[in-house]
């Protein structure tokens, strides 16, 4: 079985400040999918980032990037230059062999202008 | 763009009704999911599937049921729905196991 631990409820940032997300997880595969998604007021879930367990290299997306600790089993997203328009919930996902897509439980971040 | 579409974003019912919640995605994916997502506990899988007539239980299936007739169709049926089953409904299509777009949601409210 593969679970997600999103511990922080909720997190304020100041605009154009940066921001860190924490996500732990566990799973007993060794290739693997990370993820993480967001979802605004409109619902509409966005993937963000993807990190491949294989990879060494953290995956960056303008300014969201991923601080990927395999050993300890830690996912964290970093938002650099935070904006109004980031705000919304953020979800940590992972995605083994079988496909099954397994969530945290969220974390929403406001951005304060 | 993957375009995954659900056939209401709102949605209310009576108790004991019978709901059929449609997705449809345009991409030709193998793989379809369908979630629902509750405050304070996430996403949650109801269903999986992996090819036409093809379905495994998720986390949480019980009260529900799915129908995969098309490969671009994945419907969520809830054969006699309950207030507990209020909720918010996401379904998601992925070709493999690198991306996973979701549908906008539907706003399920029971009665």
């Amino acid at each position: 079985a593969q679970t997600v631990t999103q511990s922080q409820p909720e997190m304020s940032v100041q605009e154009a400040e940066t921001v860190t997300l924490s996500c732990t997880y566990d799973t007993s595969e060794s290739d693997y999918y990370l993820f993480w998604y967001k979802q605004p007021p409109s619902r509409q879930m966005i993937l963000v980032i993807r990190q491949e367990a294989y990879k060494q290299q953290n995956a960056t997306e303008n300014r969201f990037s991923v601080n990927f600790q395999k050993a300890a089993k830690s996912f964290s997203l970093k938002i650099s230059d935070s904006q109004l328009g980031d705000a919304a919930m953020y979800f940590c996902a992972i995605r083994g062999a079988n496909s099954k897509l397994t969530f945290g439980k969220g974390i929403t971040l406001s951005v304060r202008p | 763009d993957v375009k995954v579409t659900q056939s209401s974003r709102y949605l209310v019912k009576r108790t004991g009704e019978k709901v059929f919640l449609e997705c449809v995605q345009d991409m030709d994916h193998e793989n379809m999911f369908w979630y629902r997502q509750d405050p304070g506990l996430g996403l949650r899988l109801i269903y999986f599937s992996y090819d036409v007539k093809m379905k495994e239980k998720g986390d949480i299936p019980e009260g529900y049921s799915v129908s995969r007739e098309k490969k671009e169709r994945f419907s969520l049926i809830l054969e006699s729905a309950s207030t507990n089953q209020t909720s918010m409904y996401l379904c998601a299509s992925s070709p493999d196991r690198s991306t996973a777009p979701f549908g906008p949601g539907t706003r399920l409210t029971v009665t």
